[in-house]
């Protein structure tokens, strides 16, 4: 079946620690998202990446990081920079073009103590 | 830029009622309009798209919405709606050049018996 698979499902680290939240598709997508989710501020954008080498930054890049050095796989860092990063991280993909939508992965809770 | 405003963060509903969410979006261009639902701790699944033609959308579980230009809204609707169409609900849009996604707040929807 083809799909978003975000692992893992739950992540705990401690203050000031980087951590790498993984993401990978083989939906053959183009296009690939990370949002981050807090309670009731709905889904905001951190990063987007539309093809392999190539990424940019969303309405909350600072304290984060990615990559995109394969089709499949956009994996998100968390840095010791972002003040807040306790939240729900969702990975998600789409084809090239608008009106396309976005299939989403399951997404990774990561808890900061 | 586009914004989603998502009118009500709380439904409370009895089981076989009908159901309306509202959406209201703002943008200085023509738009893409999705409803996404989103079951506790999982990923976001597409309920249904507007992409143009009739105003009238039907998606899936019985979901439907109505595209209205004048009022910049797109509201979602279920006529009866089941125990299991408790999650949350977000009204999202896109430009008709790009295809990332702007969220809503979000509507929590809980349907008790």
């Amino acid at each position: 079946d083809g799909g978003i698979t975000q692992s893992p499902k739950y992540l705990f680290r401690k203050e000031g620690q980087n951590v790498t939240l993984s993401c990978e598709q083989n939906l053959n997508h183009d296009a690939m998202y990370w949002y981050r989710q807090d309670p009731g501020q709905g889904l905001r954008l951190i990063y987007y990446s539309q093809i392999v080498n190539d990424f940019q930054k969303g309405d909350i890049a600072e304290g984060y990081s990615v990559s995109r050095e394969k089709k499949e796989s956009f994996p998100l860092t968390v840095t010791s920079a972002q003040k807040n990063p306790t939240a729900f991280y969702l990975c998600a993909s789409s084809i090239q073009g608008p009106g396309a939508g976005a299939f989403f992965g399951q997404g990774t809770r990561l808890t900061v103590v | 830029a586009q914004s989603v405003t998502q009118l009500d963060s709380q439904v409370p509903v009895f089981e076989e009622a009908p159901v309306e969410l509202r959406c209201n979006y703002s943008s200085s261009v023509s738009v893409y309009l999705f409803w996404y639902v989103q079951y506790p701790n999982q990923g976001l699944q597409l309920l249904l798209k507007y992409l143009s033609g009739s105003t009238l959308v039907k998606g899936i579980n019985g979901f439907e919405a109505e595209f209205n230009k004048s009022q910049t809204s797109f509201h979602l609707r279920k006529p009866s709606v089941h125990i299991s169409d408790t999650a949350e609900y977000f009204c999202a849009v896109s430009d008709l050049n790009d295809y990332k996604l702007s969220f809503g707040a979000g509507t929590t929807v809980t349907v008790r018996a």
